[in-house]
């Protein structure tokens, strides 16, 4: 399972109040990713990484920022969250590359309220 | 930007039946790959198919690549309970070399 976790599983919050969702990962993999999964929509790139303080947005960054400080962490940090960010959360790495195979981590359910 | 469709979104089967499903792309691609998700888990990597016309096979799932490189299939032969979950396509190739991944087909198998 290439050994990523996340943290937490499980959060509900309220609109308008920061959350920060951590990707850790024990392999030392360069690249990692931050997607969101809703009905309907598949999964959605929210931002990724490609080293240490080396990210970048995806398709549907808007609201969500990110850190990289270490190889092992990838941060998602929702400033202000709000309904709309209702969703799952998945970090995957890939070993090898940006269009080659991703292992994703359990997923953090959050709900804003 | 890059298009990619997957169908279908859902699909109910009786165990022992077969099953299939597809991916577009609007762009060639340089690699396709196929996931699967169990209900309530997260994705699994299961393949990768990089060559023009590429077959390849585990067990009773066979995957294919278009010749164009713009579409792949995924078919399940005689499906048992435990093939249930959401199947997606991954696709690489577009403008930013990301993954972009299909919105899925959700298998639901009747014993």
């Amino acid at each position: 399972d290439a050994g990523i976790t996340q943290s937490p599983r499980h959060k509900v919050t309220e609109t308008g109040t920061p959350v920060t969702l951590r990707c850790h990962q024990t392999e030392n993999h360069r690249y990692m990713y931050w997607y969101r999964q809703d009905p309907g929509h598949g999964l959605r790139l929210i931002h990724y990484s490609y080293g240490v303080k080396d990210t970048d947005k995806g398709e549907v960054s808007d609201g969500y920022s990110v850190s990289r400080s270490k190889t092992e962490d990838f941060l998602l940090t929702l400033e202000s969250a709000t309904s709309s960010q209702t969703s799952v959360y998945f970090c995957a790495i890939s070993r090898t590359g940006h269009s080659y195979e991703q292992y994703f981590g359990p997923g953090t359910r959050l709900t804003v309220t | 930007g890059q298009q990619v469709m997957q169908i279908p979104q859902y699909q109910h089967v009786q165990e022992g039946e077969d099953f299939t499903t597809y991916c577009n792309s609007s762009t060639t691609l340089s690699n396709i790959q196929w996931y699967k998700q169990r209900p309530g888990g997260h994705p699994v990597f299961l393949i990768q198919l990089v060559k023009s016309g590429e077959v390849k096979k585990q067990k009773r799932l066979t995957f294919q690549f278009g010749e164009a490189k713009k579409n792949s299939s995924l078919h399940i032969t005689a499906t048992q309970t435990t093939d249930v979950g959401t199947y997606f396509c991954g696709c690489a190739g577009g403008a930013t070399n990301k993954l972009i991944f299909g919105t899925g087909t959700l298998l639901a198998v009747q014993p």
